[in-house]
């Protein structure tokens, strides 16, 4: 079965701090991953797309990995800011009918 | 370039009513997506449209929701009647063309309440 899973479910973390989300999926055949961010209220934002030849991709204090071997990537956000607080959800999209399996999302908390 | 716009913002109904959500997609955007959002829960593609035809509506309740895409450009959903496990975030998307970099660009969403 088609299926991305994220993790944490949900984190807290001091502002200026760095943090790391995980995501593993098990869809085939596979495209390419995403990142969105969600602010509360709002639509998803893209934030990175990555296919099966790049393993590293950067926006601004972003950096996506994706192991296409081990079915994981992981966004990593630096120096964190009040305004990182959202969810954030991984996305793989499959190669075969442009589905889009969407992740449950991780739910960031950024603290003063 | 304005961005995908949907109306209402929120919208609260009892149970059984009728209701329908409107959607205007970014100029020259040929694809268009309904999705669903539960609290928590990442969006689930209701349907996608290319150009004027609907070409994925496998989870589409089609008991009780329906949808259009009028010329190609403009696109309501519809629910009738409406069930308290309709309560969620409904969000449509659109992007320029099907393909490995498509980006989908969302709109905020219509919060629905249904009591």
């Amino acid at each position: 079965k088609n299926q991305v899973e994220q993790s944490p479910q949900s984190l807290i973390i001091l502002e200026g701090k760095n943090c790391t989300l995980q995501c593993n999926y098990t869809v085939s055949p596979f495209s390419n991953l995403r990142w969105y961010k969600q602010d509360t209220g709002r639509g998803p934002v893209s934030l990175t797309i990555m296919t099966f030849s790049e393993n590293t991709k950067s926006n601004g204090r972003y950096t996506a990995t994706l192991d296409a071997d081990t079915k994981q990537s992981s966004l990593h956000i630096t120096a964190s800011q009040l305004s990182d607080s959202a969810s954030y959800i991984c996305v793989v999209h499959m190669d075969s009918n442009y589905q889009l399996i969407w992740g449950a999302g991780t739910k960031l908390i950024i603290k003063p | 370039e304005a961005g995908v716009v949907q109306s209402p913002r929120y919208k609260i109904i009892e149970k059984k009513q009728p209701v329908a959500f409107w959607c205007n997609p970014i100029s020259g955007h040929n694809t268009l997506y309904w999705y669903r959002q539960n609290l928590g829960q990442g969006p689930e593609l209701l349907i996608r449209y290319e150009n004027e035809e609907a070409v994925d509506d496998s989870q589409l309740p089609k008991d009780r929701f329906s949808a259009e895409r009028l010329k190609g450009v403009d696109s309501t959903l519809k629910i009738q009647p409406a069930e308290l496990g309709d309560s969620a975030v409904y969000l449509c998307a659109s992007s320029r063309r099907q393909g490995v970099y498509t980006e989908a660009f969302f709109g905020q969403g219509t919060r629905l309440t249904v009591v």
